[in-house]
């Protein structure tokens, strides 16, 4: 199975601030034939259900704020909150879906400062 | 609207029996993969297992399989999961949540519902 690593666990930041989330998976998630990341982010508020924020890696899902972006390839992605506001209080997954069984991050929970 | 609500969660003793169901509507359920994915209390998410919208194909997590039974009824747009041979650590939150295959990735989650497994 493909290992899903997040850092931090857990980050403080200041509203309007810039938020940074790393994930790290133990083998590349990049499909050669057709050059995509089977990478996607998930925010989940508190007592709710995770939410799809990214697929693809960098493709932002239909209604989702332009201050989140996704970026990166293989094995090392990261997604940004360019501008951090009270909404985006979460626990943030990311998750590969290059092979079976598509597996998860431990989540990063992003705090206000 | 695009929806899924489940159902069947509950307080079962460790060796018995459960089956969750989500009801679908809002979209074309017979043509959708669907899966269902746990998180346990404080802990990550758990992707559980997976169906076909024809059923043609099945996963399952390794700590489910052969417990487990993932099934649909697209008659009635309602996806299941029968849990057999529940153990303590099989205590979570479930959410079925609906598989967009063009983007590999699960566009559309339930409210989920909670199993709890003790004596």
């Amino acid at each position: 199975d493909i290992v899903v690593t997040q850092s931090p666990d857990s980050l403080a930041v200041s509203l309007g601030e810039r938020a940074t989330i790393n994930c790290k998976s133990s083998q590349s998630v990049l499909y050669s034939s057709n050059n995509k990341n089977y990478l996607a982010w998930y925010q989940q508020r508190p007592g709710q259900p995770p939410k799809l924020l990214i697929y693809w890696a960098s493709t932002r899902q239909s209604g989702v704020p332009d201050r989140f972006s996704g970026s990166g390839s293989g094995t090392d992605f990261t997604l940004t909150i360019s501008s951090l506001q009270a909404e985006d209080v979460a626990v943030y997954h990311c998750q590969q879906y290059y092979n079976t069984p598509p597996t998860f991050g431990q989540g990063t929970k992003l705090e206000i400062k | 609207e695009v929806q899924l609500v489940e159902s069947g969660g509950g307080l079962v003793q460790p060796g018995g029996s459960l089956r969750l169901s989500c009801a679908a509507s809002g979209f074309t359920f017979s043509s959708s993969a669907m899966s269902w994915v746990r998180q346990a209390p404080g802990k990550g998410l758990e992707w559980v297992s997976a169906i076909s919208g024809g059923s043609d194909y099945i996963y399952y997590a390794d700590p489910v399989k052969g417990r487990f039974t993932i099934s649909r009824d697209n008659s009635k747009n309602t996806l299941y999961l029968q849990m057999r041979s529940l153990r303590a650590e099989d205590t979570a939150v479930y959410w079925c949540a609906k598989e967009d295959r063009s983007v590999y990735s699960m566009d559309v989650w339930g409210l989920g519902t909670t199993v709890i497994v003790s004596s």
